[in-house]
């Protein structure tokens, strides 16, 4: 399977403990994108990196959270004392930067099946 | 306002009439935007890219309206397949962070 993948699919947690994340994008893709949805709302923009660079962070986001992705592949997501309210579903998506490169087009982003966290 | 709006809906049709869903957008100076489906519980798809001269996809067409700020998603001859969440994507204030609207629910009834 050649899509994003994302690990672990489902997570539960007791408030207060550490959750890490992982992602593994589609190999030739340099751009890596984080984000949370809730029930009835839009994914919620996170973060995202071209290659190993993070480029930009929501001001939504507390010092909790802290991402990476040291080689520009597979990216970590951390969530430090989870609270009740990081309960979510975690998705991510890569995307190529180039303009139009073998079907793809400016922006277009591919997703992972997503981590859902529950924090008790 | 959002960036970017839509209405949640839902919208509740019947096998093979034509629907139709707007999305509007705050940043006029935008030039990319997405329709993607969401089935429940999965992760977003990408249905439709939205070109300046619109695009279309068999029962599927995409619009963009830039002088009134609105992209439109129009699926002709409903399928119950179709029944999913809508969700439009446009760039953030200029930037390549895109912006997800909320998402527009359908459900397509025998």
């Amino acid at each position: 399977d050649t899509g994003v993948s994302q690990n672990p699919r489902h997570k539960i947690t007791k408030r207060g403990q550490n959750v890490t994340f992982r992602c593994d994008p589609i190999s030739e893709h340099n751009r890596l994108y984080w984000y949370r949805q809730t029930l009835g709302q839009g994914p919620e923009f996170l973060t995202y990196f071209q290659n190993e660079a993070q480029l930009e962070k929501s001001r939504l986001l507390s010092d909790r959270f802290s991402a990476e992705r040291p080689k520009g592949s597979f990216s970590t997501l951390e969530i430090q004392r989870t609270e009740q309210g990081d309960s979510a579903m975690y998705l991510c998506a890569s995307s190529p930067t180039t303009g139009t490169s073998g079907g793809f087009s400016y922006n277009e982003q591919f997703f992972g099946p997503g981590t859902r966290l529950t924090v008790l | 306002r959002k960036e970017v709006e839509q209405d949640p809906g839902p919208f509740n049709v019947p096998e093979g009439a034509t629907v139709a869903f707007n999305c509007t957008y705050s940043n006029s100076a935008s030039q990319s935007f997405f329709w993607y489906r969401q089935d429940c519980r999965k992760e977003p798809k990408l249905l439709m890219s939205v070109y300046s001269s619109g695009n279309e996809d068999g029962r599927f067409t995409a619009q963009l309206n830039r002088a009134s700020q609105y992209i439109s998603l129009l699926i002709r001859d409903s399928k119950l397949s179709d029944s999913a969440t809508y969700l439009c994507v446009g760039p953030r204030g200029g930037s390549y962070i895109p912006t997800f609207g909320r998402g527009t629910s359908l459900i397509v009834h025998p």
